[in-house]
């Protein structure tokens, strides 16, 4: 079965850098969200789309920015890089119209290092 | 406000041995309860979930969970550990009013199996 793809898997940036982080959702799922897992922390919510809108935000600095476009695939834009944006960056999917609308699938996650 | 607590940062068993990892969530409504499992530099993979229904839940890899409304519980367990089970698990909970599903973690439980 397909699964959730993000690319790049590994990124290496220096300070004040910008990086863009890419997420291709489950065929068909119409819901994408986007976490930060820092070292030996629990993963954090950054964002959310629904449908190409963003439905919900949690603690996602100002210098990030995120959008989906009309293929569902999404783009987590990061400016500015500071040290302590390095992170396991994940991405996952799912379907409002899906019985199990609740669950949500993870990708394998970019590992940022910002150096 | 919302929030997951799991008690134990790390616990060490023998393999064979039984496990039970603990998790208590503080949600105003009943909760979708999930337990991720992250092998290190991985991906998050779901072992189980709790929407509605019977409180004791069976998953993938031998793992089980039980809800206990009383006690805001949603504890993992396994009856016989394999060497292969050393990992971090994560319990969540969601969805939340005014979002779309996004998850909210614990901090996480580093589980090491001995020979």
């Amino acid at each position: 079965a397909a699964g959730v793809i993000q690319s790049p898997r590994h990124l290496i940036k220096e300070k004040r850098e910008t990086a863009t982080l890419k997420c291709y959702p489950i065929p068909r799922h119409d819901t994408v969200y986007w976490y930060q897992q820092g070292p030996g922390q629990d993963p954090q919510f950054l964002i959310s789309f629904y449908e190409k809108m963003q439905s919900d935000k949690g603690s996602i600095p100002d210098r990030f920015s995120a959008q989906q476009f009309s293929d569902y695939h999404s783009e987590l834009n990061m400016s500015s890089l500071e040290l302590g944006d390095s992170a396991l960056y994940f991405c996952a999917s799912s379907s409002q119209l899906a019985e199990s609308y609740n669950e949500q699938f993870f990708g394998p996650g970019t590992r940022l290092t910002v150096l | 406000a919302q929030s997951v607590t799991q008690p134990d940062i790390h616990i060490t068993v023998s393999e064979g041995a039984s496990l039970e990892l603990r998790c208590n969530y503080s949600y105003g409504a009943t909760p979708y309860l999930f337990w991720y499992v992250q092998s290190p530099g991985q991906g998050l993979q779901l072992l189980l979930k709790y929407f509605s229904g019977d409180t004791l839940v069976q998953g993938i890899k031998g793992f089980e969970a039980e809800f206990k409304r009383s006690q805001s519980s949603f504890n993992l367990r396994k009856p016989s550990v394999h060497w292969s089970d050393a990992a971090e698990y994560f319990c969540a909970v969601g969805p939340f009013s005014g979002g779309y599903n996004k998850l909210i973690f614990g901090a996480g439980t580093r589980l090491a199996v001995h020979p």
